[in-house]
């Protein structure tokens, strides 16, 4: 069964932390974002990636960055974790070209900074 | 510029009535893509449906259907004899077609539901 992992649902960290969410896809796509999900907002994009070492900015990268060293790795860093952080954090994965077939999404992580 | 607007932001109906998700998009493009995904309590986003711009057939699964009218740029998912499985939040989503990278930008999200 193909997949998108999130290395962890919950996550629990203090105000100041360097914090890493981890994602891996097996099914050899090219494109790989993050997304975060705040009720009343849908879901905004953060940084996506459709190469190895490509990276682009989404809509709210401030306060995160990412790294794509392997293909079907997708890091996402928050540097100094604030409580406005705190969020439910997607990554997904597509193929790349010029058709569009959509994602396909991890399970998520709830991250909460205290 | 792009947009994805789903006006109804909660959705509670009884098991067995019809309901009907609104979405609404705007694009300058005259190619792109249009899909839906349903988040349910366990948090995983599962694809349902994806349409290009042009085929504006309807489109039926089951007791799902779609309705993609270019006229009124909506893609409206109706759910037919509702079932209490179906609560969840659905996203309807648009993606231009040469953008690079294949980025999807999602609507505000609906959450439906459904009641026994």
């Amino acid at each position: 069964d193909v997949k998108v992992t999130q290395s962890s649902r919950y996550l629990v960290k203090r105000t100041g932390e360097k914090v890493f969410l981890e994602c891996v896809q097996d099914m050899d796509h090219e494109n790989m974002f993050w997304y975060r999900q705040d009720p009343g907002l849908g879901l905004r994009l953060i940084y996506f990636s459709y190469d190895v070492k490509m990276k682009e900015k989404g809509d709210i990268p401030e306060g995160y960055s990412v790294s794509r060293e392997k293909k079907e790795r997708f890091s996402l860093i928050l540097e100094s974790a604030s409580t406005n952080q705190t969020s439910m954090y997607l990554c997904a994965s597509s193929f790349g070209g010029q058709t569009n077939y959509g994602y396909t999404f991890g399970s998520g992580t709830r991250l909460t900074v205290v | 510029a792009q947009k994805v607007t789903q006006a109804q932001t909660e959705i509670s109906v009884v098991e067995k009535e019809d309901v009907t998700l609104d979405c609404v998009y705007e694009t300058r493009d005259t190619t792109y893509y249009l899909f839906w995904y349903k988040q349910p309590p366990s948090g995983e986003l599962v694809f349902l449906i994806r349409r290009n711009s042009f085929d504006e057939q309807n489109e039926i699964s089951g007791r799902y259907s779609w309705n993609f009218q270019k006229s009124t740029s909506s893609f409206n998912f109706t759910i037919t004899a509702s079932q209490v499985v179906d609560s969840a939040v659905y996203f309807c989503a648009l993606s231009e077609a040469y953008n690079q990278g294949g980025k999807l930008i999602f609507g505000q999200g609906t959450e439906l539901s459904v009641k026994p």
